[in-house]
């Protein structure tokens, strides 16, 4: 199976300021990742997919790139809204692992 | 709209059995590529099953392999997971999920708020 590497495991940061979550794959996956939200209590919601498309309706403050078998989800100024958990997703194979998830926390 | 709706959860004892539904609305069901993904108490998201749209494939992690079985009725848009031999382990929060694509990367574009289910005597 393919195995998400996924840190920090938690981060706290401030509104307005920017973060970056990592997500390493076990071994190179293209560009087949994609990145969710989770609000306490909620479903999970689309981000990103295919490592750096935007969701509609998603804010332009989050992005992702990808560079080999690292892939990183920026946001790039922190709204009270964005505090929450944020899971990267390997779509490589029909096994659709997902990484550790990353707990975004207000400092 | 696009809806997903889980029901069947609930108490159950360990080796007993349950099975999940979910019922989708506002697509085309039967075209649609459908997984389900659990959340343990406090824990990440956990990937189970896939059935793709054609029927012919269906796709199952190790943990469940053998002992649940995803299943789905286009007739009734209805998506479901039967989970036999119920371990404590198996407590979580189930989602149904559609797929989309993008050329051929999936992800998980629509989610149902979930339904819990409990192992426990």
């Amino acid at each position: 199976d393919i195995q998400m590497t996924q840190s920090p495991s938690s981060l706290s940061a401030s509104v307005g300021d920017r973060v970056t979550i990592i997500c390493r794959a076990s071994q190179n996956i293209d560009s087949y990742v994609n990145w969710y939200q989770q609000r306490p209590g909620e479903a999970p919601k689309l981000l990103i997919y295919a490592a750096s498309s935007l969701q509609n309706g998603v804010p332009s403050r989050f992005s992702g790139s990808r560079s080999g078998a690292l892939f990183t989800l920026t946001i790039s100024s922190l709204q009270p809204d964005d505090f929450a958990t944020y899971y990267c997703q390997q779509s490589y194979n029909d096994a659709r692992t997902f990484g550790q998830g990353t707990k975004l926390e207000i400092k | 709209e696009v809806q997903l709706l889980e029901s069947g959860g609930g108490l159950i004892q360990p080796g007993g059995s349950l099975t999940l539904s979910c019922a989708a609305s506002g697509f085309t069901f039967s075209k649609s590529v459908m997984s389900w993904v659990r959340q343990a108490p406090g824990k990440g998201l956990e990937w189970l099953s896939t059935f793709t749209s054609s029927g012919s494939n269906k796709y199952y992690a190790d943990s469940v392999k053998g002992r649940f079985t995803i299943s789905r009725d286009n007739s009734k848009n209805t998506l479901y997971l039967q989970m036999n031999s119920l371990r404590a382990d198996d407590t979580a929060v189930y989602y149904c999920a559609k797929q989309g694509f993008y050329y051929d990367r999936g992800y998980f574009d629509y989610w149902g708020q979930g339904t819990l289910v409990t192992v426990s005597s």
